[in-house]
């Protein structure tokens, strides 16, 4: 059984702060995808990343994969309230073998 | 959104009862995926199916079933319901279908949520 581990498992900060958090397995991911979600809502796709080394930009949002494939992180820059959700990673490691992290539950604020 | 639909969207049922969740798609896409999200455990894939009358079993599927007669409908079954089946249920399909890899376009497991159904067992 692949397990994804995510780190920390809740965070709170201020409006304008920078965090991090982790995706971390002893497995190899051919491509891992995070996801964000929200209270009363299905996840919702941000990024795949796919090569070892791998950083992806979505504004504020800084996405990288580790080199051997088996850890990634998300950075906020200047976090806004807006932010506040579930942030969840998924590891992909063969056909149909799909592992969600438990997620990362962020809180914002203002 | 990938026209995804659920419903109902929130069940309260007795033990012992027979439930059935239903995910609509509106964009004909070959797989789809049936998830429970539970605190401590997240999203746990159930069953998926890769076509018409084509599924196959996830990793807790015990006291779960499905069918897919048509391409848009993807429906999970609960025989007879037990409390430890209290969850928040998800469907989700998959972004790219196997003519993306034929098409050397990438292979890449993204997935698309539905907004889920809240079921409750007494």
């Amino acid at each position: 059984t692949q397990l994804l581990e995510q780190s920390p498992q809740f965070l709170s900060i201020q409006e304008g702060e920078n965090l991090t958090v982790y995706c971390n397995s002893s497995s190899v991911f051919s491509s891992l995808q995070w996801y964000r979600q929200e209270p009363g809502e299905g996840p919702v796709l941000l990024v795949t990343v796919v090569t070892g080394g791998e950083v992806k930009k979505l504004k504020r949002l800084t996405f990288q994969f580790g080199d051997a494939r088996k850890d990634s992180s998300l950075h906020i820059t200047a976090a806004q309230p807006g932010d506040t959700g579930l942030y969840l990673c998924a590891g992909e490691g063969g056909y149909q073998k799909v592992t969600f992290g438990i997620g990362t539950k962020l809180q914002v604020i203002p | 959104d990938a026209g995804i639909t659920q419903s109902p969207r929130h069940k309260v049922t007795e033990t012992g009862t027979p439930v059935t969740l239903r995910c609509h798609q509106t964009e004909n896409h070959r797989y789809m995926y049936w998830y429970r999200q539970d605190p401590g455990h997240g999203l746990r894939l159930i069953h998926y199916s890769y076509g018409v009358k084509d599924t196959d079993k996830g990793e807790v599927s015990d006291g779960y079933s499905v069918s897919r007669s048509k391409t848009e409908d993807f429906l999970l079954t609960l025989e007879s319901a037990t409390s430890s089946q209290t969850s928040v249920y998800f469907c989700a399909i998959r972004s790219r279908d196997r003519g993306s890899e034929l098409e050397n376009r990438g292979y890449y497991n993204e997935q698309f949520f539905g907004p889920g159904t809240r079921l409750t067992v007494l």
